[in-house]
């Protein structure tokens, strides 16, 4: 069965900091990778995804994510933060459908991201 | 591109009724998820749907739980008894064919009193 670990519940950084957002997986073969952002009492946004190619991906809001398969991670990084990035940040994986197609994902408990100014 | 609408945004119902939730995908998507969010938790799949047809359902979705998405375009969650544990953010999504990205909606926050 597929699982999402994100190992920090909450993490607290300064305004300007970088920041990295860890996320571990298990899952019988290369799956699809995300990661969501969510506001309070909001839905959730798509803010990049890997399905193969450059292990390196770009998402908006000036994220980006590197897969490592030999250590079935998929963290989230972001060099300088600002105070708008406060939120909840989801790690999730699905299935790799021949279509190409999103299938259901698993997704992890989240992690709350706090901004100090 | 008007987005995933839901509706209600908020319901507050009292144990042992029923209650039906609304999604309206973004028109061209042939794929319809339902997901459930409990407080301090990710989402959890329930159900998803390609055009009308229901593909598959989460064991979570016990026989209380019932989704429909007739002529594969709106979708609807109807919850019969309600249970206090049922109380949770009722999300849905939508994605296009041959691709792997979903658009969520806002939700449906459920309290059972």
């Amino acid at each position: 069965a597929q699982s999402v670990t994100q190992p920090d519940i909450h993490i607290t950084v300064s305004e300007g900091a970088s920041l990295e957002l860890r996320c571990n997986y298990s899952y019988g073969a290369t799956p699809y990778l995300f990661w969501y952002v969510q506001s309070p009492g909001q839905g959730l946004q798509l803010l990049l995804k890997y399905f193969s190619g450059d292990t390196l991906v770009q998402g908006i809001k000036g994220f980006e994510a590197e897969f490592k398969r030999s250590q079935s991670s998929f963290n989230l990084r972001k060099p300088s933060v600002h105070w708008s990035d406060a939120a909840e940040y989801f790690c999730a994986v699905g299935p790799v459908e021949v279509s190409g197609t999103a299938s259901k994902l698993t997704f992890g408990t989240g992690t709350r991201l706090q901004v100090t100014l | 591109d008007t987005g995933v609408s839901q509706d209600p945004r908020h319901k507050i119902t009292k144990r042992g009724q029923n209650v039906t939730f609304r999604c309206d995908p973004i028109s061209e998507h042939n794929r319809l998820y339902w997901y459930r969010q409990t407080l301090g938790q990710g989402p959890e799949f329930l159900t998803y749907f390609q055009n009308e047809a229901q593909l598959e359902k989460s064991r979570l979705l016990s026989d209380r739980f019932s989704a429909e998405r007739p002529k594969g375009s709106f979708s609807t969650l109807e919850i019969q008894r309600t249970e206090q544990g049922d109380s949770a953010m009722y999300l849905c999504a939508s994605s296009p064919p041959g691709n792997y990205g979903y658009t969520f909606g806002s939700g449906t926050r459920l309290t059972v009193v």
